[in-house]
């Protein structure tokens, strides 16, 4: 069974502060993903990466940053928190070209203040 | 880039009716449309999906309809039973080789005893 970790399920930090979401799947999957979900908003794709290293913006990238250092891991940062980044954040990963539909972590749920 | 319209944003329906939500896409390239399920305070699970050159998939009591030519697709739930109550997302993805997901805003659904 696939799974896919987030280190934090609840986090609570102070503004402008650097936060670190972290996210580890353990199936060798190439594609890993950070959504952002807001209700009345669905989910939101911050930032993707489909190889170690690579990297590309989603559709709401400002604030944030990501690192790919090894394959498994996919962390999300934020450079300096606001309140406006108060939200629960979602990991997904899957195969490059699979047929299958992302499998997502259980979410981290962090309150800027 | 890709938009996901989705409707309603809330659906209440007795147990043992029918419920059915309706997602439309922009991009005529996406080819790739998956229904997650997210119950309170879990991930969302990927529940059935449906690949452009179909019409229709079905698994037991959910079903998908894919309509190419006006980009619109639906999920259909029939018997529904209290454990169908969740928010459900639909999205699309586009055909540029990437894994990319676009997510609609998400139907409460709430079945009635």
């Amino acid at each position: 069974d696939v799974k896919v970790t987030q280190s934090s399920r609840y986090l609570v930090k102070r503004t402008g502060e650097k936060v670190f979401l972290e996210c580890v799947q353990d199936m060798d999957h190439e594609n890993m993903f950070w959504y952002r979900q807001d209700p009345g908003l669905g989910l939101r794709l911050i930032y993707f990466s489909y190889d170690v290293k690579m990297k590309e913006k989603g559709d709401i990238p400002e604030g944030y940053s990501v690192s790919r250092e090894k394959k498994e891991r996919f962390s999300l940062i934020l450079e300096s928190a606001s309140t406006n980044q108060t939200s629960m954040y979602l990991c997904a990963s899957n195969y490059l070209d699979s047929i299958y539909g992302y499998t997502f972590g259980s979410g981290t749920r962090l309150t800027v203040v | 880039g890709e938009n996901v319209e989705q409707h309603p944003s809330t659906l209440s329906v007795q147990e043992g009716d029918s419920a059915v939500i309706k997602c439309t896409y922009s991009d005529s390239a996406s080819n790739y449309f998956p229904w997650y399920k997210q119950e309170l305070g879990k991930r969302p699970q990927l529940i059935i999906d449906i690949r452009s050159n179909v019409g229709e998939k079905k698994d037991q009591r959910i079903a998908v309809t894919l309509n190419k030519t006006a980009k619109h697709f639906s999920l259909h739930i029939t018997e529904t039973q209290p454990e169908d109550s969740a928010v459900y997302f639909c999205a699309a993805r586009d055909n540029f080789g990437n894994e990319k997901l676009t997510f609609g805003t998400g139907t409460r659904l709430t079945i009635i005893p």
